[in-house]
């Protein structure tokens, strides 16, 4: 796979379920993220977790990593019809000068239905 | 909450015209950077910007694209030469200087949506 795949491409849930995607890297990197976009708008930061941390919290959002597996998930509790969106994890390598620089994954297309 | 803002939301231009992208990043972050997603593909990097110079670009960025920071509010992208296959959504982003090293949450702009005709 290449570097930030989300798993799966899709999902759909029932409005409070939990939704749970995945996404996994190849490379070393200093930090990992997880962006929202909503059909043909931009994109919006939801959390940053580093290297060196294991989970975080921010709300409805709980994100994991794994750096021994290269992984990262994103879990969404009680999910909402407005969650509805594309969520896509980015990665940034740990070399000082490629730190700065993005590398998005494909993204999991999430449908809440009310 | 700042906001990232882009302008034109839309812009049409036809092939090989010159194109600038605007953009008013948040106005104590100190990193931009120009995102760009073809439409049903994914988010690619195009080039970052310090300090009043490139400091990053991506194998996309080529001789015919451009940034600058004309003043101290506005960062543009200038496409020299448009082609066909520059259709698509152009993002920019800012960030703060790094607290730990490497990079922080960017906040982006709502977009650019670029057709080439």
């Amino acid at each position: 796979s290449q570097q930030g795949e989300e798993d799966p491409q899709a999902l759909s849930i029932q409005e409070g379920e939990n939704a749970t995607m995945n996404c996994s890297y190849k490379t070393s990197i200093n930090n990992l993220q997880w962006y929202r976009q909503n059909s043909g708008r931009g994109l919006v930061h939801l959390i940053l977790i580093r290297s060196n941390e294991r989970e975080k919290h921010s709300g409805r959002l709980r994100v994991t990593l794994d750096t021994s597996k290269k992984s990262s998930s994103l879990l969404i509790t009680a999910s909402r019809a407005a969650d509805t969106a594309s969520y896509f994890c980015a990665t940034a390598l740990s070399s000082s000068g490629s730190a700065r620089q993005l590398t998005f994954g494909s993204g999991t297309q999430l449908t809440v239905l009310p | 909450e700042p906001e990232v803002t882009q302008t034109p939301s839309h812009q049409v231009t036809q092939m090989g015209q010159e194109v600038i992208l605007r953009c008013v990043p948040i106005s104590n972050h100190l990193y931009f950077y120009w995102y760009r997603q073809i439409l049903g593909q994914k988010v690619e990097f195009l080039v970052s910007f310090y300090n009043n110079e490139i400091s990053e670009k991506s194998e996309i960025f080529d001789d015919q694209f451009s940034v600058e920071r004309p003043d101290g509010s506005n960062f543009t992208l200038k496409i020299r030469s448009t082609k066909l296959e520059d259709s698509a959504m152009y993002f920019c982003a800012s960030s703060e200087r790094p607290r730990q090293g490497g990079s922080d949450g960017y906040t982006f702009g709502s977009g650019t949506r670029l057709t080439v005709v």
